[in-house]
């Protein structure tokens, strides 16, 4: 499958401090992305959309930047609190494959208190 | 509002026997879901799309005969692993997305976890 990785990379940061996740994306023509936040033994969440025509969007606390040349997606959350803690993902819309999900590797934020 | 539920939230089963889940969307209309799989500290990985009275298609790797998906109508869908292996245990989690005009958004569910004995 896609996108599957051998483990997770981590992000530690301190409460109040801003947080910054990357994400690298394969498809050209992908043309709307997500981030998804997913807790232990949960589904993902939705947190914040962008679509391929915008480089960024704002959301409360969260911000998503889109870099279309290179292929990257970041997600910026301000003042992080504890219960941001969680496994962070972002996904590829395929609109030309029937709009599936193509998701990235994740990664894990940890905030300390 | 957009709401998807699965069932069973978690099951153990014997090895070699069959597992249904269920994936309801709960107040609205679902013409596709799809089927994911998750391995520990692993991202999702796309089984299947399931769109509503046609059969499902698999990904790449994924055996249609083992993981069998019935979208028999615009709320629910259903994922039965056959003869479930130690190796089939993960965590299985569905998604919906509306009908037209309700954009690209997929709603998740909670997931299945998934223990074969």
């Amino acid at each position: 499958g896609e996108s599957v990785g051998l483990h997770l990379p981590t992000l530690s940061v301190q409460e109040g401090d801003n947080s910054i996740i990357n994400c690298a994306y394969s498809n050209s023509a992908s043309d709307y992305f997500i981030w998804y936040k997913q807790e232990s033994g949960k589904g993902p969440q939705f947190i914040i959309d962008i679509r391929s025509n915008m480089d960024k969007r704002q959301g409360q606390r969260v911000t998503v930047l889109l870099n279309k040349t290179v292929k990257h997606l970041s997600l910026q959350i301000a003042a992080t609190q504890p219960g941001d803690s969680a496994v962070y993902f972002c996904a590829e819309n395929r609109n030309n494959q029937g709009g599936k999900l193509i998701f990235g590797q994740g990664t894990e934020l940890s905030v300390k208190p | 509002g957009a709401v998807v539920s699965q069932h069973p939230s978690r099951v153990i089963c014997k090895s070699g026997t069959s597992v249904k889940i269920e994936c309801r969307s709960l107040d609205f209309q679902a013409t596709t879901m799809f089927w994911y799989r998750q391995f520990p500290k692993q991202s999702l990985m796309l089984m299947a799309t399931s769109n509503e009275g046609s059969k499902a298609t698999y990904e790449q790797g994924v055996e249609k005969d083992k993981f069998l998906i019935n979208h028999a109508s615009l709320t629910l869908s259903t994922l039965t692993v056959t003869s479930a292996h130690p190796e089939d245990s993960s965590f299985y989690i569905c998604s919906a997305r509306g009908t037209s005009g309700a954009g690209d958004e997929q709603f998740f569910g909670p997931g299945t976890r998934l223990t074969v004995l």
